[in-house]
């Protein structure tokens, strides 16, 4: 069965640089999560979007920004990085808003900042 | 969301079955129970949920005490490819926050 894409695998950005993350729902899925997992630490909600619409709002910087296209596919924006940026961001998706609907997380960008 | 609270390690033996235990006795009526588990690195993988009734997948059982405040995911043949981070977590069941919360999840090590 199709599973959420993420992309790229790995990145490697230098401090006050841009970063951009892309993840692709698997089909027919319009809701898209976005997590960030430090260190030793457990996922992080950033950010939420269902139809196109910010549907929910974490812990997400100012740096950062998101937007989910008209094929549902998703973008974070990282500006500015810091060296505390650096961690595993996990995108998710789901069919519909809310539960019952599980979430299902793509294998993550690692992000290492220098 | 209910807060959950799970033991923070736990042992089985390969081929036996392994029970993992989660505690959510503020849950609301309308908060579903789900279950997810990360291996080192990859992304959370979805389990199984439910509201009130027992669930059973390919994956695992769900047990769901009878007042919902406390359940038991079973593994029934737990293989060394189940050693993970097992997270129970609470999520309402409402359009509005939809997110999943982590919390502190128990590491299950199953051992040859």
């Amino acid at each position: 069965a199709a599973g959420v894409i993420q992309s790229p695998r790995h990145l490697i950005k230098e401090k006050r640089e841009t970063a951009t993350l892309k993840c692709y729902p698997i089909p027919r899925h319009d809701t898209v999560y976005w997590y960030q997992q430090g260190p030793g630490q457990d996922p992080q909600f950033l950010i939420s979007f269902y139809e196109k619409m910010q549907s929910d709002k974490g812990s997400i910087p100012d740096r950062f920004s998101a937007q989910q296209f008209s094929d549902y596919h998703s973008e974070l924006n990282m500006s500015s990085l810091e060296l505390g940026d650096s961690a595993l961001y996990f995108c998710a998706s789901s069919l519909g808003l809310g539960a019952p609907s599980p979430l299902h997380f793509g294998n993550g960008t690692r992000l290492t900042v220098t | 969301d209910a807060k959950t609270t799970q033991p923070t390690s736990m042992d089985c033996a390969e081929g036996r079955a392994a029970n993992l235990p989660c505690n959510h006795s503020t849950i609301s009526g309308n908060e579903y129970v789900y279950w997810y588990r990360q291996i080192h690195s990859q992304g959370p993988q979805y389990i199984i949920h439910g509201l009130k009734n027992n669930e059973t997948n390919e994956m695992a059982s769900l047990i769901i005490t009878e007042d919902r405040k406390s359940s038991t995911l079973i593994l029934p043949h737990a293989t060394l490819r189940d050693t993970a981070v097992y997270y129970c977590i609470v999520r309402v069941g409402e359009t509005s926050g939809s997110r999943l919360t982590f919390g502190e999840g128990t590491q299950l090590t199953v051992n040859p």
